[in-house]
């Protein structure tokens, strides 16, 4: 399975935009890159996925790399309620391993008033 | 709309003892999973479910037992609890969606502590 890399955590001020970096370099063709995040004692909410271009929804945009070995998860204006651990998932869609969905250790985003 | 319903929310277990952890989802998700998650870690996928009838292991299955009987439950069965086994369990549902899933649905979460 391909692996992500992400760092431990980051921090950010409320109103200000984050970027949270995701490192793929050994990302297939049939990949597509989802990301969740986990607020304090709750469980995982979905943000955005893509494939090759990038998105964007009510919560976030997703910028891909041309060569996809990397993405960017951007929050455009960080509130606190943004403060969660956000995970960087390389979904298989094809292959004996489609529908799968594991989570690495992610990223702690703090968000300071 | 309840989405995923796990049950119970809490549970305490003695060594050996054996329950089940309850899942059921309404939105006619062909997948499912279950996790669980130790403090301060991130989660590790134990089963996951493409469909009624179809089982595969995940990361971390040793200890654990699912079945999936029908689309909307998929119950995970824990035989001899050890204390390695306390942890938050997660259940969540999927279905498949442009050559990917759609986003999942992940339920409240069981704590679960063996004692």
């Amino acid at each position: 399975d391909a692996k992500t890399t992400q760092p431990n955590s980051m921090e950010s001020n409320e109103e200000e935009p984050v970027h949270l970096p995701c490192n793929h370099s050994t990302i297939s063709g049939t990949d597509y890159i989802h990301w969740y995040r986990q607020l304090p004692s709750q469980g995982p909410e979905y943000v955005i996925h893509g494939l090759t271009s990038n998105v964007n929804n009510r919560m976030a945009s997703l910028a891909i790399a041309e060569d996809r070995k990397s993405s960017t998860l951007i929050l455009h204006r960080a509130t606190l309620r943004d403060a969660a651990v956000y995970y960087c998932i390389l979904i298989d869609a094809g292959g004996t391993s489609y529908g799968k969905l594991t989570f690495g250790q992610g990223t702690i985003l703090t968000v300071h008033p | 709309n309840a989405g995923v319903t796990q049950t119970p929310k809490f549970r305490i277990l003695k060594i050996g003892q054996s329950m089940t952890l309850q899942c059921t989802q309404d939105m006619n998700h062909n997948y499912m999973y279950w996790y669980r998650q130790d403090p301060g870690m991130g989660l590790k996928l134990i089963y996951y479910s493409v469909g009624a009838g179809i089982t595969d292991k995940g990361e971390v299955p040793n200890g654990y037992n699912v079945s999936r009987s029908t689309t909307e439950d998929f119950p995970l069965r824990l035989e001899l609890a050890a204390p390695s086994q306390t942890s938050v369990y997660f259940c969540a549902s999927s279905r498949p969606g442009a050559g990917s899933i759609t986003e999942a649905f992940f339920g409240q979460g069981t704590r679960l502590t063996v004692v």
